[in-house]
């Protein structure tokens, strides 16, 4: 099976442009989060969804970063303007969120391979 | 304070040897605790996940958690060179959701 599939791999621009970042999720998987690493504040939750619902976007930075989730089998992260300090690998990654009240709740996150993006 | 803390060192461990790895988190509220493994380049993968006071064993993995201490730990037994990764503890501050706080990780170097 396909694991988690995010596009573009590699992505330079320049300061100011809008950058789109896409993932797939795992067929079936009805939670989805987007991630972002860098060495200085390493691995950063920015939004997730449940069922296409975003649930929580306190990671997010600030406006000039957004995300959708039209369906089940697709999510965007856009940033516009982008800036150099979004230059940082992105993750997406998605899980199966059991129904039902599971406590604690020990769902797996599957990761994609990210997307390194570089603003210059 | 992070709320979820490592060292971030690397870890230098001969082949064979047992690799120990701590993590600190500040909410006593947290559920569950995830270790991820990261390689150079690629993406994290959990390891193993735990959520009871002790231990519990995977194969050659050994997550401990002591809730009134709050810290997670893990130990790679018969530590190999395929082991050299840095490794992740997440925490699941959210009872009822599924968000991850992640420390800065253990960047663990398994020598021959």
């Amino acid at each position: 099976d396909a694991g988690v599939i995010q596009s573009p791999r590699h992505e330079v621009t320049e300061m100011g442009q809008e950058v789109t970042l896409r993932c797939k999720p795992i067929s079936g998987h009805n939670s989805l989060f987007w991630y972002r690493q860098t060495m200085m504040r390493g691995l950063e939750l920015l939004i997730y969804f449940n069922n296409n619902v975003p649930i929580d976007d306190s990671g997010m930075p600030e406006d000039r970063f957004s995300a959708k989730m039209p369906n089940a089998s697709f999510s965007t992260l856009k940033i516009q303007p982008s800036e150099p300090r979004d230059s940082a690998v992105y993750f997406c990654a998605s899980s199966l969120r059991s129904s039902g009240r599971q406590m604690p709740r020990t769902d797996t996150q599957y990761f994609g391979p990210g997307t390194r993006l570089t603003v210059l | 304070q992070k709320e979820v803390e490592q060292n971030s060192g690397p870890l230098s461990v001969p082949e064979g040897a047992i690799a120990s790895l701590n993590c600190t988190y500040s909410d006593r509220g947290s559920q569950s605790f995830f270790w991820y493994r990261q390689y150079s380049g690629k993406s994290p993968e959990l390891i193993m996940f735990i959520y009871s006071n002790g231990d519990k064993e995977d194969g050659r993995f050994t997550a401990q958690l002591n809730k009134a201490s709050q810290y997670v730990s893990l130990l790679i037994r018969d530590s190999q060179p395929s082991d050299s990764a840095t490794y992740l503890c997440a925490v699941n501050i959210d009872a009822a959701g599924n968000k991850l706080t992640f420390g800065g990780g253990t960047r663990v170097l398994v020598k021959p």
